[in-house]
Parts: C-alpha cells; sequence; structure tokens
C-alpha cells in the first residue's frame, strides 16, 4: 500500500512555462485535494475534489486547474507558471461517505517548485 | 468562515519536560479539530483528532490534546518531549460553511526539544 504518490519531488520552471503535477492514492478514498505551503502561512487549498468528474476551487485557484478522471488520480496543471506560484505542494486525500467531516487527510509527500 | 490560530512561532522545551503547543479556534458550530505533523522534507501526518466526547483526546506518538469549549481551545501535549518530537505542528478545523469539504490550517509551530 504506497498510500499518496506525487511526482516529481523537485521541479524547476521559468516563467511562462507549464506542467503537471501528479498525484494518486491507492486507498480507494473519494476526497482528494490540493494544498501548497508557504513559509508563515500553514496550507492552503488550491482545488479539491469529492469524487471521480467533481472538483471544486480552493482558496487560492488562480492559475491552476485540476481534473479527477478515476478515484486513484488527481493531477494539477500549472496553465503559465509564474514567479508567485514557488511553493511546496502537498496532495492529500481521505475516505468518503457518512460522516466523511470526521476523517484525517493522508498527505503525499509534497513537490517541491522553484518558478524562475 | 471557520479558522483557527496558533499563536506560536516556535516552542522550545528541553528534553523530558511537558510540551504544549497551543491553538484557538473559531466555528460557527461544533468545531470538528485535527492536529498534524510535519517532520523536514516530509508530508503533513496526521496526530489527532476531536469529533465528540471526552474532552481529552489521545493520539499516536503519546501525544493528546484538551478541548476546551469555553476558551475554544485545542492544546496540543506530551508529558515528556523528546528530540525526535521536533518538528512542525499544524492545527486545523474543518470549514462547515462548505459542508466540511474543506480543512482550514493554522499557521504552524515549530517544536523544537533541546537534549
Amino acid at each position: 500500500n504506497a498510500g499518496v504518490t506525487q511526482t516529481p519531488k523537485f521541479q524547476v520552471l521559468k516563467t511562462g512555462q507549464s506542467m503537471t503535477l501528479q498525484c494518486a492514492q491507492d486507498m480507494n478514498h473519494e476526497y482528494m485535494s490540493w494544498y501548497r505551503q508557504d513559509p508563515g502561512m500553514g496550507l492552503r487549498l488550491i482545488h479539491y475534489s469529492v469524487g471521480a468528474g467533481i472538483t471544486d476551487q480552493g482558496e487560492v485557484p488562480n492559475g491552476y486547474n485540476v481534473s479527477r478522471s478515476t478515484t486513484e488520480d488527481f493531477p494539477l496543471r500549472l496553465l503559465s507558471a509564474a514567479p508567485s506560484q514557488t511553493s511546496v505542494y502537498f496532495c492529500a486525500s481521505s475516505y468518503g461517505g457518512q460522516g466523511y467531516g470526521y476523517n484525517e487527510q493522508f498527505f503525499g509527500p509534497g513537490t517541491r517548485l522553484t518558478v524562475l | 468562515a471557520q479558522s483557527v490560530a496558533q499563536p506560536e512561532d516556535q516552542v522550545n522545551v528541553a528534553e523530558g519536560n511537558p510540551l504544549t503547543v497551543k491553538c484557538t479556534y473559531s466555528v460557527s458550530g461544533n468545531p470538528y479539530l485535527f492536529w498534524y505533523v510535519q517532520y523536514p522534507n516530509r508530508g503533513l501526518q496526521f496526530l489527532l483528532k476531536y469529533i465528540t466526547g471526552d474532552n481529552l483526546v489521545k493520539g499516536s506518538y503519546g501525544f493528546e490534546a484538551e478541548f476546551n469549549k469555553s476558551q475554544t481551545s485545542f492544546h496540543l501535549k506530551k508529558p515528556s518531549a523528546l528530540v525526535s518530537d521536533s518538528a512542525l505542528y499544524f492545527c486545523a478545523v474543518r470549514d462547515m460553511d462548505t459542508g466540511f469539504q474543506k480543512l482550514v490550517f493554522g499557521t504552524g509551530t515549530r517544536l523544537l526539544v533541546s537534549p
């Protein structure tokens, strides 16, 4: 059971480039989400999904796109990278179903992105 | 909107001494509260949660947290700190305004345990 996996671990982009951060989980979790972590700001929610085919915006969605075609995968796309998107990105998943508000999230190891 | 506050950027404690990492919350109903820990260059790991019931919640690695409704606090505690407890700790609350879909995090508290 690999849990939540993220690739790549590190990435350097130039301003204006696009890329996709990959996230996969093998726990059959319904809920998946993307956060960015910046110093002194904790984790901020970018986008989340409550199941395959269903996504919604979080706190800081601008400049990012997501899709959820399968239960397992939840990629995050940067459309045109900007220096303000330099951050550490975490993917997380959790069980759904009745009482899902009670459930803890499982986090991936993170992707450290630098935009020059 | 739901929120949590962690008033201390860093907490320093000597190994063997008790530790407390503070968290206060602001919610419009009953809070669903969580503590997570982040070790260097790692993702966050779940420590414990409060949903309802006993105000003292026990979690992983010997940590516990005390829920205090009158003080709107959910402080993380451990009776005897270890050097290996040094990490970044986050308090979080479920956002009830969105049907619990979102988890709102505090800014984090760095715990440094000295030998």
